[in-house]
């Protein structure tokens, strides 16, 4: 399995709900990320999680809560968010090696989750 | 503050036609990532150059990394309208201590159309 598997792929929801997104992967990988894209715009990087730990936060809204239950499961959590944070999440994953990553592999990335908030 | 610049922002081709796609880099990096984005979709990886020197070949796109200067290119050749799509390249940006977090940082972007 070398895919980054995200659920839903597709979520509506009002300023006052609380949702999750949710990302799996079975390829062994022991660094896992969220990303947040804008329309038209790159990729920005949120957080990220080596070895089941918080190792980045790039000073990320308390609005959203990341979760890294085991070394597969990666979950963010979503609450009183803006319409501001419509975009697409993005999570990816990575080896490894020595509290380094994998300077071999590249970054698997899910096919997203379309976010719009109202 | 690593910062990725790609040039140009918007490309539009003929078809048959070659061009090349820029990307620099403001601090060291020895990994530069090349990425595909079709308009809706998510990031598929291209290349992966991890050495200076590094040369890559797909199809119509070929990929080069110089970590001296600093600079990546994607070249594309004899382009056809499937290569339509945004091209982002990242780089990785170093931990507080030497290390790789494993942060890709990603350049703005270069969205490529190709035409008949």
């Amino acid at each position: 399995d070398t895919e980054v598997t995200q659920t839903p792929k597709h979520l509506v929801m009002g300023m006052t709900n609380k949702k999750s997104l949710k990302c799996e992967q079975h390829m062994g990988h022991r660094a896992m990320y969220w990303y947040k894209q804008k329309a038209k715009k790159p990729p920005e990087l949120m957080f990220v999680y080596s070895y089941e730990k918080l190792s980045i936060n790039e000073s990320v809204p308390s609005r959203f809560s990341p979760e890294c239950p085991n070394s597969s499961l990666l979950n963010l959590h979503l609450h009183a968010l803006q319409p501001e944070d419509s975009a697409l999440y993005l999570c990816a994953s990575s080896q490894v090696i020595r509290r380094q990553v994998d300077r071999s592999g590249g970054y698997t990335f899910g096919s997203g989750t379309r976010l719009t908030v109202v | 503050e690593l910062k990725v610049e790609q040039n140009p922002l918007f490309l539009s081709m003929q078809e048959g036609k070659n061009y090349t796609i820029y990307c620099n880099y403001s601090t060291t990096s020895d990994r530069l990532y090349w990425y595909r984005q079709d308009p809706g979709k998510s990031l598929e990886s291209l290349f992966v150059l991890l050495s200076n020197g590094a040369v890559k070949q797909e199809g119509r796109l070929m990929a080069s990394l110089d970590t001296k200067a600093r600079l990546s290119t994607l070249h594309i050749t004899a382009a056809v309208h499937d290569l339509s799509a945004t091209y982002f390249c990242a780089v990785v940006r170093r931990g507080s201590y030497g290390g790789s977090q494993g942060n890709l940082i990603f350049g703005k972007g270069t969205k490529l159309s190709v035409k008949p």
